[in-house]
């Protein structure tokens, strides 16, 4: 079973750019695509990125994704007070057939 | 448009069956790239999916909570149920659930419904 690590917090000022990471803890990482969710307090989570890199139609394009390897990131340009959020990556696990999730990561803007 | 809707009681009691009910709408739940998760969240903590039923009605289960999770889905009232047995504090938190769509590539989860909050006291 993958394991997705996130650090636990992250922090920016506006209009910064911020990366935010998640790593995979089996070579089974590399094979599989990446979801990224924010979570807006006291919200459902929303889906930001998709296959590591696509952004559902009305996401801004300040959140971009990539992967590569056992890594991935969330990047987040021109920061803005909104943004505070926690933020998800997930992946689909094919020996589980489900969902895997990172710990999260806290999203603060100074 | 898509809507999903979680609905359950807010309150059981340790040891009880627990039983939530997930409304969708705008979609069906036999299309063949589509399926329902249910994920939990516990109060201050992260994201755990619990268990997904596919278009083809194929089930499955996180490996820790799969001797109490059942998962089915009616069809024709377009809703998809999850129960979970021998209820503990630990359960408390809020369910989600959300709709799976997948390419032969790539899957993902859009739109979630908003949670349903679950506490477990006596």
């Amino acid at each position: 079973q993958s394991l997705l690590t996130q650090p636990p917090s992250a922090s920016g000022t506006p209009g910064q750019r911020v990366t935010l990471s998640c790593s995979g803890g089996s070579s089974s990482f590399g094979d599989t695509t990446l979801n990224w969710f924010q979570q807006l307090p006291g919200t459902a989570p929303k889906l930001l990125i998709y296959n590591n890199n696509y952004r559902p139609s009305g996401v801004p394009d300040r959140f971009s994704g990539s992967k590569s390897g056992t890594s991935a990131s969330l990047a987040i340009t021109g920061l803005q007070s909104e943004d505070e959020a926690d933020y998800y990556c997930a992946a689909w696990d094919d020996s589980l057939n489900g969902w895997v999730f990172g710990g999260g990561t806290k999203l603060t803007v100074l | 448009q898509v809507t999903l809707k979680e609905s359950g009681p807010v309150l059981v009691k340790p040891t009880e069956t627990l039983t939530l009910t997930c409304a969708v709408s705008g979609f069906s739940l036999t299309n063949a790239r589509m399926g329902v998760s249910w994920i939990r969240q516990p109060p201050g903590k992260a994201l755990e999916w619990l268990s997904h039923i596919s278009s083809n009605g194929d089930t499955s289960y996180a490996t820790s909570l799969k001797a109490r999770l059942t998962i089915s889905r009616d069809t024709s009232k377009s809703q998809v149920v999850l129960t979970m047995t021998n209820m503990d504090p630990m359960d408390t938190g809020t369910y989600y659930c959300a709709r799976n769509l997948n390419t032969v590539a790539y899957r993902w989860m859009d739109p979630w419904g908003q949670g349903t909050p679950v506490t477990v006291s006596s």
